[in-house]
């Protein structure tokens, strides 16, 4: 069994400040884990995923997550937060038994950027 | 572009009226998915379809009939829902079903009154 819990359904920053955003997993095996972002009245957008290689990942729009075993966490960092990054961000964790369906999701953090 | 389109964006439908959401894929994957994503909830995995072959199915009401004619090509038969079916409907593909990456089309907005 998996799952994903995120910390902070709502978090706000001021434009320029640091972006946090927490994620922890749960998995009895070693995962794939994901953030996706989600504009409003958009779809799921790929932000970076981790597959096992470098435990620093750098995604688009100067996004990058951090895979901390000991922690279990893979929280999303961007040193200075733009007006254009106001969406819902889900993380996500995919088991590697080969099934579709272990993919979950986490309840998702809307990330507001104050002027 | 996402390489997964999804028609119609939005639909109010009627719970008596009979409709259906497609979605097409044009990036080759072999597997696709419809997710239901409701108000305060977690994306909710509804089926599963990998070369064509539904291999999941997660307890989802009848109402919701899901048809794969082909890899690239996936709809989704409404009838007769209830108001709390209301949700964005989001159709995704991934190379096959073990584990790849998802893509996400931007989805349908479904409200029943």
């Amino acid at each position: 069994a998996q799952s994903v819990t995120q910390l902070g359904s709502h978090v706000s920053v001021s434009e320029g400040a640091l972006v946090l955003l927490r994620c922890n997993y749960s998995s009895s095996v070693p995962p794939y884990l994901f953030w996706y972002v989600q504009y409003p009245n958009q779809g799921l957008q790929l932000l970076l995923k981790y597959t096992s290689a470098a435990t620093l990942v750098k995604g688009i729009n100067g996004f990058e997550a951090e895979f901390k075993k000991s922690e279990t966490s893979f929280h999303l960092t961007k040193p200075s937060a733009h007006m254009s990054d106001a969406a819902e961000y889900f993380c996500a964790v995919s088991d590697r038994s080969g099934s579709a369906r272990q993919l979950t999701f986490g309840s998702g953090t809307q990330l507001t950027v104050l002027p | 572009e996402t390489g997964v389109t999804q028609t119609p964006r939005h639909l109010v439908m009627g719970m008596t009226n009979k409709k259906s959401l497609k979605c097409e894929q044009h990036l080759g994957h072999n597997a696709m998915y419809w997710y239901k994503q409701s108000a305060k909830k977690p994306l909710e995995l509804m089926f599963v379809y990998n070369f064509k072959e539904q291999t999941e199915n997660n307890s989802v009401p009848s109402r919701f009939s899901p048809e794969c004619p082909n890899s690239s090509h996936l709809f989704l038969h409404l009838h007769t829902l209830q108001p709390e079916d209301s949700a964005l409907y989001l159709c995704a593909s991934s190379q096959d079903g073990t584990g790849n990456t998802i893509y996400f089309g931007e989805g349908s907005w479904l409200t029943v009154v």
